[in-house]
């Protein structure tokens, strides 16, 4: 696509609920990320993926996140049992080229609100 | 471990006026130094970058210096628009180690007619 992709853009839930955010990342971009934005927190690193290796889940707060992302492509972010304090903006990224190089391209993010 | 500490904001300033923001930074390895731009509503976009040392981004009137004698790269424009006012990301990332790009907290900026 022409730029990164996610949906829903605002998503409001119950606690204790699940939810799934998604992703589609630049097509032929092998880097995908996921940060958390919370109000004056930056962007908090979560889960990376990098073509078939298996990704990097050191960020995740919790086991109530986890991610897939298939076939290399669309990703999924899901928070189970969700809490208020994971309420926050939720950003996906995707990067091509040499890691660490090159810019990321950034969704317009998906706007969590847990009540 | 990676890290950006960038100037608290909000910085509040009248058009045409000077703009620095500062942001330092610590790496293990050789890091690319960035700055991203949010819009109210939108999403992160780049906004400038430097690969190596000494290397100078610039984009949109804005300038950034990769200094690495001083772990800095601190954004300037000489004359901020309203058009400008948005939160500014300093961010780096290493092409050895962990690829994982690692963000300053942002700095608001707000720029009044």
């Amino acid at each position: 696509g022409a730029g990164v992709s996610q949906s829903p853009s605002n998503k409001v839930t119950e606690k204790g609920k699940d939810v799934e955010l998604r992703c589609d990342p630049i097509s032929g971009h092998t880097a995908l990320y996921w940060y958390r934005q919370s109000l004056g927190q930056g962007l908090e690193f979560l889960i990376y993926f990098q073509g078939n290796s298996a990704p990097d889940k050191s960020g995740l707060p919790s086991d109530r996140f986890s991610a897939e992302r298939t076939g290399g492509s669309v990703s999924t972010l899901t928070i189970q049992r969700t809490q208020q304090e994971d309420s926050a903006v939720y950003l996906c990224a995707s990067t091509q080229g040499t890691p660490g190089r090159t810019e990321a391209f950034f969704g317009q993010g998906t706007r969590l609100t847990v009540v | 471990g990676n890290s950006v500490t960038q100037m608290e904001g909000p910085v509040t300033l009248s058009e045409e006026a000077f703009l620095t923001i500062n942001c330092t930074y610590t790496a293990t390895g050789y890091p690319s130094l960035f700055w991203y731009v949010q819009y109210p509503g939108e999403g992160l976009q780049l906004l400038l970058k430097a690969t190596k040392a000494d290397d100078k981004g610039s984009n949109k009137g804005f300038e950034a210096t990769y200094r690495k004698e001083t772990t800095s790269f601190h954004l300037e424009k000489g004359s901020v628009q309203v058009s400008d006012s948005a939160v500014y990301f300093c961010a780096l990332s290493t092409s050895g180690g962990s690829y994982i790009p690692t963000f300053g907290r942002g700095t608001s900026l707000i720029v009044h007619p």
